[in-house]
């Protein structure tokens, strides 16, 4: 059975860091291009990024480009999202999920995890 | 960016009543080299993840009902369900997965009378 399970989240000031992980068991992790999905309360998904399978290459949505790291470590089957430079638009649940090499819709999803950035 | 707009943005059915709801892109999304539309439908029931139910337009999803179907190519998408149960209950969305940045629609939420 397919697991993603989220950590890492919480509340923030603006401005600082947080860096949340997606643990990853029942596939071959390494097979599997991996992203970030976010969704503000009571709003709709917003794609942040996507690794590829072998780390060789990232994607960002433009508003996180720069703030923003995606990265992985195949052999603890873990993927990580480095949140710099945090703003109150961030705020959102962040979903980890799946993405098949040649097809780059989501089938696998974690259960999310809520980052809130607030004074 | 590639813009997604989905209509209606909420709609009420009785169960076992025929529901239609629409996804339209902004640019082409059937990829003249293999013929595929990269787009997708998601279902989200309250309070849980996503959960993808068709890829490419019109393939379901492994262990997805047979009532749910994808139709559509180029900029025009349907998601159809056959005959509404009340576990539908949900937002959907679509998803072009042709060009980054990925873009979702608004969603379309789905409630039973």
């Amino acid at each position: 059975e397919v697991q993603l399970v989220e950590s890492g989240g919480g509340l923030v000031q603006p401005g600082r860091s947080l860096k949340l992980s997606c643990a990853a068991s029942g596939f071959t992790f390494s097979d599997y291009n991996m992203a970030w999905v976010r969704q503000a309360p009571k709003k709709g998904l917003e794609w942040v990024a996507t690794i590829i399978y072998d780390g060789s290459r990232t994607y960002y949505r433009d508003s996180v480009k720069g703030r923003f790291t995606i990265s992985r470590d195949n052999a603890k089957s873990t993927l990580y999202l480095q949140m710099d430079s945090l703003r109150s638009e961030d705020t959102a649940t962040y979903y980890c999920a799946t993405q098949r090499v040649l097809q780059w819709c989501s089938d696998y999803w974690g259960q999310g995890v809520m980052v809130t950035v607030s004074s | 960016d590639i813009v997604m707009t989905q209509t209606p943005s909420s709609q009420a059915v009785s169960a076992g009543e025929k529901v239609t709801m629409s996804c339209k892109s902004s640019q082409s999304l059937l990829y003249s080299e293999n013929k595929k539309n990269y787009l997708a439908w998601y279902q989200q029931k309250p309070g849980q993840s996503p959960k993808l139910l068709i890829s490419w337009a019109s393939t379901r999803e492994s262990g997805v009902p047979d009532r749910f179907i994808g139709s559509g190519s180029g900029t025009d998408f349907t998601l159809t369900i056959s005959s509404v149960q009340a576990e539908d209950l949900a937002v959907y969305y679509c998803e072009q997965y042709y060009d980054t940045p990925l873009t979702f629609g608004s969603g379309t939420k789905l409630e039973i009378k």
